[in-house]
């Protein structure tokens, strides 16, 4: 069965500086998909970035970058540049296979929490 | 803009009292997802409409129904809500779910209470 793993419950970084949000997946799919959401205080789930199984190189996304490496089943994003705004519950998530009507499994989160 | 709108975002109900959720879109995609999110937990997949066809998880409880009356509008109902019910519901939209890249974009949630 797929899982998604994260982790890091909290996370604390100082403001403008850059912090690293870990996630490991387990599937036996060929084909899935990586997810990152953000979800502030209000509750809405605001998508970040994406990184497809079968993409080489490693998403990008303005300051957001996933840092993919398919043979350890990681795919951790990378905030730079850490703003107050950040502060916020992250979410990894996976799409299971192509048969599954688009599902995402999600891990249980990390709280970042931007210090000024 | 096109979006994922819920309604209402806070609903407080009594123990047993059915309580019907809401979510429209504005941007025509073929499915509809229901989430359950409880605090400080992951969000849990209730069921999905892929246009008409409803696709329930086999561990959704009988007492959480869905309805999706046309492409835009899709509801929740909690025929008895128990103690155990009270969470933040989250409805998701996507255009193609068998396309490798299929984004889920999500309205804001209804934080449902039930007294």
């Amino acid at each position: 069965a797929q899982k998604i793993t994260q982790t890091q419950p909290g996370m604390f970084v100082q403001e403008k500086e850059a912090v690293t949000l870990d996630c490991t997946y387990d599937t036996s799919d060929q084909s899935y998909g990586l997810f990152w959401y953000k979800q502030p205080s209000s509750g809405e789930m605001i998508f970040l970035i994406y990184q497809g199984s079968y993409d080489e190189q490693n998403a990008t996304e303005g300051r957001y970058s996933l840092n993919f490496q398919k043979a350890r089943k990681s795919a951790n994003l990378v905030i730079s540049a850490s703003q107050l705004g950040d502060s916020a519950m992250y979410f990894c998530a996976m799409r299971e296979g192509q048969n599954q009507g688009g599902k995402l499994i999600f891990g249980q989160g990390t709280e970042l929490s931007v210090k000024p | 803009d096109a979006m994922v709108i819920q309604n209402p975002r806070y609903q407080v109900t009594q123990f047993g009292k059915p309580v019907t959720l809401s979510c429209s879109q504005t941007l025509n995609h073929n499915v509809m997802y229901w989430y359950q999110q409880k605090s400080s937990q992951a969000p849990k997949l209730l069921f999905h409409y892929y246009d008409k066809d409803f696709n329930n998880e086999a561990d959704t409880p009988d007492n959480f129904q869905s309805r999706r009356p046309n492409t835009s509008f899709c509801f929740l109902d909690i025929r008895s809500p128990g103690l155990g019910d009270a969470a933040m519901y989250l409805c998701a939209t996507s255009l193609e779910p068998l396309a490798e890249y299929n984004e889920q974009f999500f309205g804001p949630g209804t934080r449902l209470t039930v007294l």
